[in-house]
């Protein structure tokens, strides 16, 4: 099994609909991040959390919300969804560690296209 | 705030030949870390290569190296014997080496390996 699952893999959603990414991992790792990927403009930031009680905003949180439900799942929602909220969703983890040099761990990415 | 700048959103390498990708980054940190990352594809993340700020030497992994230049905030790699199997889009990115690290993207560099 992956270290860092993200599910569903694709999704094709209307706009207006409310949509949950699921994101669980196996690594112990108390950091976890949503990054979203668009062209041209690499991954940025959505939301991240260092633990279950620690959700902090990224560099592009507008229309979307999180819940870390336990140490393990960190799910990223959209309220609305539109259609410039296609794109490319990647579920991190990471390990503060100085001696993995603050690995990171992905996930294999959620497609979301909205119509 | 860091950022990372990658100038080529695209190149190209004949097989066997040896490539430069280029990365320039912005901070004014002294203790922080550098990263290249591959995705093919299958659009997984796989970390390349890593380089600690505080390490003069230059990072290498098999066919993989860096020329880190931290007075020019220069993060480039280098490929040599290029192989099919790395034709991928590559990211640099930045990571602080404070508590409240992040992981901050460029824009992502397309490589082409051409038979």
């Amino acid at each position: 099994d992956a270290d860092v699952t993200q599910t569903p893999r694709n999704r094709i959603t209307k706009t207006g609909k409310r949509i949950m990414l699921e994101c669980s991992q196996t690594k112990g790792h108390d950091r976890m991040y949503w990054y979203r990927q668009d062209p041209g403009l690499g991954l940025r930031l959505i939301y991240y959390s260092f633990d279950v009680k620690d959700i902090n905003k990224g560099e592009i949180s507008d229309g979307y919300s999180v819940s870390r439900q336990a140490q393990a799942k960190f799910s990223l929602s959209l309220e609305s969804a539109i259609p410039n909220q296609t794109a490319l969703y990647f579920c991190a983890t990471s390990d503060p560690g100085a001696e993995t040099n603050y690995g990171y761990t992905f996930g294999s990415g959620t497609r979301l296209t909205v119509v | 705030a860091q950022t990372v700048t990658q100038s080529q959103p695209e190149m190209s390498v004949q097989e066997a030949e040896t490539v430069t990708l280029s990365c320039t980054y912005d901070t004014s940190e002294s203790d922080y870390y550098l990263f290249w990352y591959k995705q093919p594809p299958s659009r997984q993340m796989i970390l390349v290569i890593r380089q600690e700020a505080y390490k003069q030497q230059n990072a290498t992994e098999n066919r993989f190296s860096v020329n880190f230049q931290k007075a020019a905030k220069s993060f480039s790699l280098k490929i040599s014997d290029s192989q099919l199997g790395d034709a991928a889009m590559y990211f640099c990115a930045y990571l602080s080496g404070g508590a409240t690290n992040k992981l901050i993207f460029g824009t992502g560099t397309l490589l082409a390996v051409q038979p």
